[in-house]
């Protein structure tokens, strides 16, 4: 059973800085492109970033660009999201997803980001 | 960036009756592939959304029958030919044709 269990969210200042994690399981995690989408709270959903197998090809929305970097550890199994100079527009709920398809056919159950002073 | 516009965004109906979602796209999805990368997600209260349909009209493994995806190029549906309780939420339809994806605005179902 594929399983993506995400980490590392809560509150932080406007301009601090959280590095989620997410951790993947059941499947054979090296052989498949990884996503973070992101849900405002109330909102709908927002594509933030994704990574190919190997690393070596990286995509990003514009808004993210510069502030956030998606990344992997394929020996852990594990996808990264580093969120730099934060901003009150990016509190959502972010959501690890495999893709298939050129979509998000796996979703983990989200973690809570909150940017707030 | 693709826009994409999904219609209605509030439906209510009844319980046994049909549903259509409508969605398109401001440009063609067709990619060079040849596939049409457009999928329908399933947001219940409280969940995390669940794929149902990809490549326009291919049901993902678990999804009941009564749930169908149709069209091409930039005009899109997903019909629900007998609603039950467990539909209710938010339907999204989005794109994977272009970098970078982007998703509806969201369809609320609700019962009547």
């Amino acid at each position: 059973e594929v399983q993506l269990v995400e980490s590392g969210g809560g509150l932080v200042q406007p301009g601090g800085s959280l590095r989620l994690s997410c951790a993947a399981s059941g499947f054979t995690f090296k052989n498949y492109w990884m996503s973070w989408v992101r849900q405002a709270p109330g909102k709908g959903l927002e594509w933030v970033a994704n990574i190919k197998e190997d690393g070596s090809e990286i995509y990003y929305v514009d808004s993210v660009k510069g502030r956030f970097t998606i990344s992997r550890d394929n020996a852990k199994n594990s996808l990264y999201l580093q969120m730099n100079s934060l901003r009150a527009e990016d509190t959502a709920v972010y959501y690890c997803a495999r893709e298939g398809d050129h979509s998000a056919g796996y979703w983990g159950q989200g973690i809570l980001v909150t940017v707030s002073s | 960036d693709v826009v994409m516009t999904q219609s209605p965004l509030s439906l209510p109906v009844t319980l046994g009756q049909p549903a259509s979602i409508s969605c398109r796209s401001s440009q063609s999805l067709v990619h060079s592939d040849g596939n049409t990368y457009l999928n329908w997600f399933q947001q219940r209260p409280g969940q995390s959304p669940r794929r149902l349909i990809y490549k326009v009209s291919n049901r993902d493994s678990g999804v009941p029958d009564r749930f169908s995806g149709s069209g091409s190029g930039t005009d899109f549906t997903l019909k629900i030919s007998r609603v039950e309780a467990e539909d209710v939420g938010v339907y999204y339809c989005m794109q994977g044709t272009y970098w970078h994806w982007t998703f509806g605005q969201g369809t609320k179902v609700e019962i009547k």
